[in-house]
């Protein structure tokens, strides 16, 4: 399977200021994806990240609160924008893999909190 | 739509009893099948899946089994320990979209 590293771990953060996580996986990828994790909650998929294309948002989400590059095969971030203390969560990433690209592997995850 | 139903928690056992966590779905297609392991303070692992009716998956004494006549994937294990403490998502992929059950937390004691 994939290896995933996410940056940064954990962070701290004020309330309107701006957070780029980013996710490098060690194999080229067509697709990446980028969940959210609200405190005891499980997860939901802000976004698909294509190399070369705008990335996807689900209903919920948009560019604006949520910009997400994708430069390259290997790799992908997401900014969380405006930050406010509903966003204080953990956000994942992934890529897809398999015969059918069926199976998802996950990164770490970034812990945020929003003060 | 697709949806997955899983049992609520928190699952409290013993050491060394038996795991059952259920696990149902709705889906359109033919999905795959998942169990995710989140340990405290980590990300998401692949703990198992099965891609076709009847397959088991299994991995670290866990076992699946995709039945599609009951449209259930329940996650079992014979003999759970301490460490197996975590949270599990049950999931399904019916073509590049997850969709996660609410998540079953399973506390092991001692």
């Amino acid at each position: 399977s994939a290896v995933i590293s996410q940056k940064p771990s954990r962070d701290i953060c004020q309330r309107g200021t701006s957070l780029t996580i980013q996710c490098q996986v060690d194999s080229q990828v067509t697709m990446m994806f980028w969940y959210r994790q609200q405190p005891g909650q499980s997860l939901t998929l802000i976004a698909t990240a294509n190399q070369g294309s705008e990335a996807t948002y689900e209903s919920g989400f948009v560019i604006d609160k949520f910009p997400i590059s994708r430069p390259n095969l290997t790799f992908s971030t997401l900014t969380v924008s405006n930050m406010s203390p509903e966003d204080s969560s953990i956000y994942l990433c992934s890529v897809e893999q398999g015969a059918l690209k069926e199976t998802q592997y996950f990164g770490p995850g970034t812990r945020l909190l929003v003060l | 739509g697709n949806s997955v139903t899983q049992m609520e928690g928190p699952v409290t056992l013993s050491e060394e009893a038996f795991l059952t966590i259920n696990c149902t779905y709705t889906a359109t297609g033919y999905p795959s099948l998942f169990w995710y392991v989140q340990y405290p303070g980590e990300g998401l692992q692949l703990l198992l899946k099965a891609t076709k009716a009847d397959d088991k998956g299994s991995n670290k004494g866990f076992e699946a089994t995709y039945r599609k006549e009951t449209t259930s994937f329940h996650l079992e294990k014979g003999s759970v320990q301490v460490s197996d403490s975590a949270v599990y998502f049950c999931a399904l992929n019916t073509g590049n979209m997850l969709t996660f059950g609410g998540g079953t937390r399973l506390m092991v004691k001692p």
